[in-house]
């Protein structure tokens, strides 16, 4: 089974100030890893994706996010907050099952993303 | 390529009612995958076609709800004798297969459901 905690359900910072959500999963096996920004009313787009590569991972917006197995984290982080990256995000992990493997995420219950002139 | 498309973005009924929601992937996308979001949480997995075949659906979906996908391309999901429960975001997805693994998913906009 896997599952995704995200630390903190709501986080305030202010504009062009470092953006940090964390994010810790749990797999038994290598997991594939994704964060995703919902905006009102809108679906989940896709931010960026860890998938065994590099472990740091660039995304679209200015933001990354680092894989550490060690401390089984994929924390995303932004040097400059826009006030366009006042959202909800959510931190998700899969696994390749292998033979017809799918993109069966679960997904953290979401950070909600606050940011201040 | 317009995206994934649902219809209705959202629908009120009262408890009891039946309700359909259709989901359009993106045309080249033989995979596609219902979600569930409720306020303050995150999506959880419903159901996932692989063409026109259902392969896997969460102990979620109970049997109030069903799913097709009759010609492996719209999907619609319905839900019987709704209750007050059932109110909350029906999210689709789609994807097709990447090398390497990591299936990465498009979603919709969601349709909402409040049920009264």
């Amino acid at each position: 089974a896997q599952s995704v905690t995200q630390l903190g359900s709501h986080v305030s910072v202010s504009e062009g100030a470092l953006v940090l959500l964390r994010c810790n999963y749990s797999s038994s096996v290598p997991p594939y890893l994704f964060w995703y920004v919902q905006y009102p009313n809108q679906g989940l787009q896709l931010l960026l994706k860890y998938t065994s590569a590099a472990t740091l991972v660039k995304g679209i917006n200015g933001f990354e996010a680092e894989f550490k197995k060690s401390e089984t984290s994929f924390h995303l982080t932004k040097p400059s907050a826009h006030m366009s990256d006042a959202a909800e995000y959510f931190c998700a992990v899969t696994t390749d099952a292998g033979g017809t493997s799918y993109g069966k995420l679960t997904f953290g219950q979401g950070t909600i993303l606050t940011v201040h002139p | 390529d317009t995206g994934v498309s649902q219809d209705p973005r959202h629908k009120i009924t009262k408890r009891g009612q039946n309700v359909t929601f259709r989901c359009d992937p993106i045309s080249e996308h033989n995979r596609l995958y219902w979600y569930r979001q409720t306020l303050g949480q995150g999506p959880e997995f419903l159901t996932y076609f692989q063409n026109e075949a259902q392969l896997e659906k969460s102990r979620l979906l109970s049997d109030r709800f069903s799913a097709e996908r009759p010609k492996g391309s719209f999907s619609t999901l319905e839900i019987q004798r709704t209750e007050q429960g059932d109110s909350a975001m029906y999210l689709c997805a789609s994807s097709s297969p990447q090398g390497g693994g990591a299936n990465v998913l498009t979603f919709g906009a969601g349709s909402r459901l409040t049920v009264l």
